[in-house]
């Protein structure tokens, strides 16, 4: 059984910093591919970050140049850096794995909340 | 980006009730339509991949249909359980976006 759990969530400050990790068991995070979702009450559902098998990184409009998607192998853990955070940027943020033939977010982690606030 | 509209944003229905959910895309996506569904504090759950084809597990109430720019999703006899909102989200091309989802209540 495949299961992913996030860490790293918490309250920052805008213009800071955070590290959030998907610790994968079930399935290998380099062998596959991962991303990360986050959902907010106003703006709903929006994908974030995807890295493929093969190591090529995308990320929405939004996000691209302020996060980082990664991966550690030894670890089997998935990591999304998030630089420059603005408030827009609260939501709870999912891991999850990609099925990549149908391009559909196939299991899903329990989220890791992330609050960005003065 | 292709935007994704649902609709109802909610409905009420009963047991045993045959519901059935909208969602509509800016453009011709063929089939490149999956649904989810969520239930009040968890995470989304992978239900319905190519607009038709159910995810392992998922009951055979639940069915997908649709191509282009106007999909369904249908649950037949809805069961207590299938209380929650559900969200289409479109993998034809990046970013992929979701609908602002269609909450089920019994």
């Amino acid at each position: 059984e495949v299961q992913l759990v996030e860490s790293g969530g918490g309250l920052v400050q805008p213009g800071g910093s955070l590290r959030l990790s998907c610790s994968a068991s079930g399935i290998s995070v380099n062998s596959n591919y991962m991303g990360w979702v986050r959902q907010t009450p106003g703006r709903g559902l929006e994908w974030v970050s995807l890295i493929y098998s093969g190591g090529a990184t995308y990320y929405a409009d939004s996000v691209k140049g302020r996060f980082t998607i990664s991966r550690d192998k030894s670890k089997n853990t998935l990591f999304l850096e998030m630089d420059s955070l603005r408030v827009e940027d609260t939501a709870m943020y999912y891991c999850t794995t990609f099925y990549w033939s149908s391009g559909a977010f196939e299991t899903w982690g329990r989220g890791t909340l992330i609050t960005v606030t003065s | 980006d292709i935007q994704m509209t649902q609709s109802p944003s909610s409905l009420s229905a009963s047991l045993g009730d045959r519901v059935t959910i909208t969602c509509r895309a800016g453009q011709n996506i063929y089939r490149s339509l999956n649904w989810y569904q969520q239930k009040p504090g968890k995470a989304p759950k992978f239900l319905i991949y190519d607009a038709s084809n159910l995810q392992i597990g998922v009951p055979s109430r639940f069915s997908g249909s649709g191509s282009g720019t106007t999909f369904t999703l249908t649950i037949n006899s809805l069961e207590p359980e299938d209380s929650a909102t559900y969200y289409c989200q479109q993998s034809y091309g990046m970013p992929y976006t979701f609908g602002q989802g269609t909450k089920v209540e019994i």
